[in-house]
């Protein structure tokens, strides 16, 4: 069974940065294209970030330049890296397994908040 | 970027009833490997979304068969036959064709 658990969510002021985790059971993180949607308070979900098996990685351009995806095989873990934070970053962050399909799997999600 | 206009955005609907949920894309969701990579996800409150078709109609494993994709192109459906309560949440669909993937605004169907 194939299980994605989320951390590193938390309350951060604008400008500053965090670091989400993603630990990943019943598959291979870097065999899989994985990636980071995001949901706002009582709102849609927004793609974030894709990493492909191959090592290739995308982002909406929102977070381009500001966010990193990668991951650590040794781990089995996802991470992205958020710099320069904004309010509209606030949102639940899940990790997800999957590529144009969409994905099949989806961890708990991690709430980032951005205030001062 | 892609837009997916989804139709209507609060579905009220009878339990055993059917539903049908739209959804529009701005531009042709057909890729260059030939394929459609329109999908739709369920999200009952308080969860994580969860995927219930990809590629426009193949439903995904333990979903059930009242749950059905249909469309071409730009113009796509999901149709819930017999609805049930279990069934109450937010719909997206998502194209996987075109980076940045994009989602629809997402529809609400709750019972009546």
């Amino acid at each position: 069974e194939v299980q994605l658990v989320e951390s590193g969510g938390g309350l951060i002021q604008p400008g500053g940065s965090l670091r989400l985790s993603c630990a990943a059971s019943g598959l291979n993180v870097n065999s899989n294209y994985m990636s980071w949607v995001r949901q706002a308070p009582g709102k849609g979900l927004e793609w974030v970030s894709i990493i492909y098996a191959g090592g290739g990685t995308y982002y909406v351009d929102s977070v381009k330049g500001r966010f990193t995806i990668s991951r650590d095989n040794s781990k089995n873990t996802l991470y992205l890296q958020m710099n320069s934070l904004r309010a509209e970053d606030t949102a639940v962050y899940y990790c997800a397994r999957g590529g144009s399909n969409g994905p099949s799997s989806w961890g708990q999600g991690t709430l980032v908040t951005v205030s001062s | 970027d892609v837009v997916m206009t989804q139709s209507p955005l609060s579905l009220p609907v009878t339990l055993g009833q059917p539903a049908s949920i739209s959804c529009r894309s701005s531009q042709s969701l057909v890729s260059s490997d030939g394929y459609t990579y329109l999908n739709w996800f369920q999200q009952r409150p308080g969860q994580s979304p969860r995927r219930l078709i990809y590629k426009v109609s193949n439903r995904d494993s333990g979903v059930p068969d009242r749950f059905s994709g249909s469309g071409s192109g730009t113009d796509f459906t999901l149709t819930i036959n017999r609805v049930e309560a279990d069934d109450v949440g937010v719909y997206y669909c998502m194209q996987g064709t075109h980076w940045p993937w994009t989602f629809g605004q997402g529809t609400k169907v709750e019972i009546k």
